[in-house]
């Protein structure tokens, strides 16, 4: 079956602009991650859900980042508003379940770039 | 909070060298490990995981053993190749949180 995909791969756009960004998760994984990796900040953790229980937001940087998950399946993170500390190449990762040492999945990311 | 250390890059060796890339990390519980890889143009892969102290992760020669005395996960491969020309990344989910904690990752240039 197919991986975590992504879209777009590339997303350039204008400071004060709004993105939205697109994850498919395997098929038959229940939870759901976002991460952000930037050259000044590494690998940060954004948000996750799991099946029907209320996310995780802890890692959303301002209240200008959301994302929903519609069915169980399909996430989209937005971001309104954008500025150019936004610049980052966003991860979205998907496991079958949340336990201890499960491994999570990867896509291959969207490269966000904000003018 | 939590975190990981990982020594800087790049890491720069000859074909069939053997290579350590050093991770030690900070928890405030009992956390499970992973070395995740990023090869050119592609996406994060698990490399390896432990979950428990003293477990030892293995994988294309790759191993790496779970040290809670030393708070440490120390990437190790006998003789790297070419292929192996990657960033490494180390990382822990802490126990009841669903989240990995990076370190800043570590690239490796291997060279024939």
């Amino acid at each position: 079956g197919a991986g975590v995909s992504q879209s777009p791969s590339n997303k350039v756009t204008e400071k004060g602009k709004d993105v939205e960004l697109r994850c498919d998760p395997i098929s038959g994984h229940t939870a759901l991650y976002w991460y952000r990796q930037s050259l000044g900040q590494g690998l940060e953790f954004l948000i996750y859900f799991q099946g029907n229980s209320a996310p995780d937001k802890s890692g959303l940087p301002s209240d200008r980042f959301s994302a929903e998950r519609t069915g169980g399946s399909v996430s989209t993170l937005t971001i309104q508003r954008t500025q150019q500390e936004d610049s980052a190449v966003y991860l979205c990762a998907s496991s079958l379940a949340v336990q201890g040492g499960n491994e999570q999945f990867f896509g291959p990311g969207t490269r966000l770039t904000v003018l | 909070g939590d975190s990981v250390t990982q020594m800087e890059g790049p890491v720069t060796l000859s074909e069939e060298a053997f290579l350590t890339i050093n991770c030690t990390y900070t928890a405030t519980g009992y956390p499970s490990l992973f070395w995740y890889v990023q090869y050119p143009g592609e996406g994060l892969q698990l490399l390896l995981k432990a979950t428990k102290a003293d477990d030892k992760g293995s994988n294309k020669g790759f191993e790496a053993t779970y040290r809670k005395e030393t708070t440490s996960f120390h990437l190790e491969k006998g003789s790297v190749q070419v292929s192996d020309s990657a960033v490494y990344f180390c990382a822990l989910r802490d126990t009841g949180f669903q989240k990995l904690v990076f370190g800043t990752g570590t690239r490796l240039l291997v060279s024939p």
